[in-house]
């Protein structure tokens, strides 16, 4: 089974300092990672997503993420955070022997302080 | 319409009562997704259809919940005899896409409809 673990509850930045959102995976095989961020009272917006090919992956709003197979991580990174990127964000994997369902991690929220 | 589009936005329920979701998903998307968001966890699974065909239903938690897509375009969630531990967000997602292992597909999420059961 898939699964995802985002240690961190809470990230506290300064705006302009670089952030960071830790996301580990377990998947049985090469797995498709997805960022998705949820602002308040909103949706799931996708941010970006590994299927294949660079490691590095760029986004949305500037953010970009790592994949990283022997550390089995994909965390997101964006070099100089605003205040307006605080919200909740969430990793999430697919394995593509069962296609279609995303599993989440608990989330993370970043609050970016000016 | 431009994205996913839900309803109610809110709903409070007697325990009890019957509720019924509504998800319009975007035009043409042929997979559509519903999830639930406890309090504070990650979108958990319900059910996947493919069109109208339910192709997967392995994440609804009791079969109090019951969800279609009769025309392949919108899906009904329904919730019989609600309970307090149904307070939930309900996201329903699509794609345009089928799901055979390219995984190059991403979902789009709707705002989702926050239930609470009283």
């Amino acid at each position: 089974a898939q699964s995802v673990a985002q240690p961190e509850d809470q990230v506290n930045v300064a705006e302009g300092n670089p952030l960071t959102v830790k996301c580990t995976y377990s998947v049985s095989g090469n797995p498709y990672l997805f960022w998705y961020v949820q602002y308040p009272n909103r949706g799931l917006q996708f941010l970006l997503k590994y299927i294949t090919g660079d490691n590095l992956v760029k986004g949305s709003y500037g953010f970009e993420a790592e994949f990283n197979k022997s550390q089995t991580s994909f965390h997101l990174k964006k070099p100089s955070a605003l205040v307006s990127d605080s919200a909740l964000y969430f990793c999430a994997v697919r394995d593509p022997s069962n296609d279609y369902k995303l599993s989440f991690g608990a989330g993370t929220t970043v609050t970016v302080r000016a | 319409g431009a994205g996913v589009s839900q309803s109610p936005r809110y709903k409070v329920a007697k325990r009890g009562q019957d509720v019924a979701l509504r998800c319009d998903p975007i035009s043409g998307h042929v997979s559509l997704f519903w999830y639930q968001q406890a309090l504070g966890q990650g979108p958990e699974f319900l059910t996947y259809f493919q069109n109208e065909a339910q192709l997967d239903k392995s994440g609804l938690p009791s079969d109090r919940f019951f969800a279609e897509r009769p025309e392949g375009s919108v899906s009904t969630l329904k919730i019989q005899r609600t309970q307090q531990e149904d307070s939930a967000v309900y996201l329903c997602a699509s794609s345009l896409g089928t799901w055979t292992g390219a995984g190059n597909t991403e979902a789009f999420f709707g705002q989702g409809t926050r239930l609470t059961v009283v």
